[in-house]
């Protein structure tokens, strides 16, 4: 088990461009979370997936922001035309339906700073 | 919907004493509750959960909490903090239905120990 692995892990870019994100999720897992945390707050839930289905996205997922789980696998979340708010850290994690497992488990994060 | 409540921005406990950092939570129907754990500059790191059973639940590195529905709290405790203890403590809250999978977060409680 080699964990919830995201990539990059900083990104600084203009205002205007975009980003794109890549997390890995533990290989057994078929839920993958996408969540933003800010200065001081504690995160917050953007979107998830079971398997390459999305499921659930939330009202904080403007048009700008899209993603993607094409097999399943790795997930991608990417941010188009970035604005200076879209500043924080994007936590990805996992987690499995079998069992008695309801914890997500936390990959370490992509901080990104738009200047 | 959904909320959780960390009063307390800050807590300072002497090493060696036992430590409590405070939840509250509101959510409609039954709660699944969650305590994680951050690090500088890393990701979550789940400590411990309350989906049914037994009120009291233990988990990583000593720690335990205790689930009280009639107050709606899940207190985060440990009868001896360590230095190492010292970080920022989130507590999450989820309906208890399939499918509802977002997970939603305190604004953390920095926890420092003294020693």
């Amino acid at each position: 088990d080699t964990g919830v692995s995201q990539d990059p892990r900083h990104k600084i870019t203009k205002r205007g461009q975009n980003v794109t994100f890549r997390c890995d999720p533990i290989s057994e897992h078929n839920r993958l979370y996408w969540y933003r945390q800010t200065l001081g707050q504690g995160p917050e839930f953007l979107t998830y997936f079971q398997n390459e289905a999305q499921l659930e996205k939330s009202r904080l997922l403007s048009d700008r922001f899209s993603a993607e789980r094409p097999k399943g696998s790795f997930s991608t979340l990417e941010i188009q035309r970035t604005e200076q708010g879209d500043s924080a850290m994007y936590l990805c994690a996992s987690s499995s339906t079998s069992g008695s497992s309801y914890e997500q488990y936390f990959g370490p994060g992509t901080r990104l700073t738009v200047t | 919907a959904q909320s959780v409540a960390q009063p307390e921005d800050q807590v300072n406990v002497a090493e060696g004493n036992p430590l409590t950092v405070k939840c509250t939570y509101s959510v409609s129907g039954n709660p699944y509750l969650f305590w994680y754990v951050q690090y500088p500059n890393r990701g979550l790191q789940f400590l411990l959960k309350y989906i049914t059973g037994d009120n009291l639940v233990k988990g990583s590195y000593g720690f335990e909490a205790e689930f009280n529905k009639s107050q709606t709290s899940f207190h985060l405790k440990k009868p001896s903090a360590l230095v190492s203890d010292s970080a920022l403590y989130f507590c999450a809250v989820r309906r208890a239905n399939f499918g509802n999978e977002k997970l939603t977060f305190g604004t953390g409680t920095r926890l420092t120990i003294i020693p």
